[in-house]
């Protein structure tokens, strides 16, 4: 199947820096990417959509100026949490769309902030 | 409102039995259906998909039946393993550019030895 990735893995900082996380289709490429957040025991929150070359779209109570993100290639897409806190302590995963409708998820990012 | 449910939480079946997890929308919308299994931790992993158009869809141990009439979904998984045991999430998706996947809430899915 289709193979996204995610880097880092794990990224710990302190309260009010910026934090980079970034997603790659290996295999395939995709005009759309989508950001989650995983709260814990809970489904994923989509965060946004993002289209190659055009300005993400946020889901409502997504702040655009905290969660920037940029996909600037067909393969690469990356969400920079700005001024970050600890409440945005959580699992990100971002997704790949192939050109079809099914989605594929990278391995997540475990973001703790101190 | 939820729009795609997953109404049990949990579900524990014996090696070598089948599995049987089920999946309920509302919106008539809806044209493509997902099945994703997911470990704490890790991002989902894509098992099997159903366009509206289909009612079955196989592949090897896994099989998703769709009932569009009662807006029901299932997935089969025979036989079980016991790697098998995850939370398995189904999604859904309407025909907009973006399609965008509503997922339902998980069913944790144990699998005996």
């Amino acid at each position: 199947g289709a193979v996204v990735s995610q880097h880092p893995s794990r990224v710990i900082c302190k309260s009010g820096t910026s934090v980079k996380i970034e997603c790659r289709s290996l295999d395939f490429q995709a005009t759309t990417m989508f950001w989650y957040r995983q709260f814990p025991k809970q489904s994923l929150m989509l965060m946004a959509t993002s289209n190659e070359g055009s300005k993400a779209t946020y889901e409502q109570g997504v702040e655009k100026d905290k969660f920037l993100i940029n996909h600037a290639s067909l393969t690469l897409s990356t969400l920079t949490v700005t001024s970050a806190h600890p409440e945005d302590s959580s699992f990100y995963i971002c997704s790949a769309r192939d050109p079809g409708p099914t989605q594929y998820f990278g391995p997540g990012t475990r973001l703790t902030v101190l | 409102d939820q729009q795609v449910k997953q109404n049990s939480p949990s579900l524990s079946v014996q090696e070598g039995r089948i599995s049987i997890l089920n999946c309920d929308y509302t919106n008539s919308m809806f044209d493509y259906f997902l099945w994703y299994k997911k470990y704490p931790a890790e991002g989902p992993t894509f098992l099997i998909s159903i366009s509206s158009i289909k009612d079955k869809n196989e592949d090897g141990r896994f099989t998703v039946f769709l009932n569009k009439s009662a807006k029901h979904l299932s997935l089969h998984i025979v036989p079980s393993q016991p790697g098998d045991s995850a939370v398995y999430f189904c999604a859904a998706s309407d025909s907009g550019s973006a399609r965008q996947l509503t997922f339902g809430s998980g069913t944790q899915l144990t699998v005996l030895p």
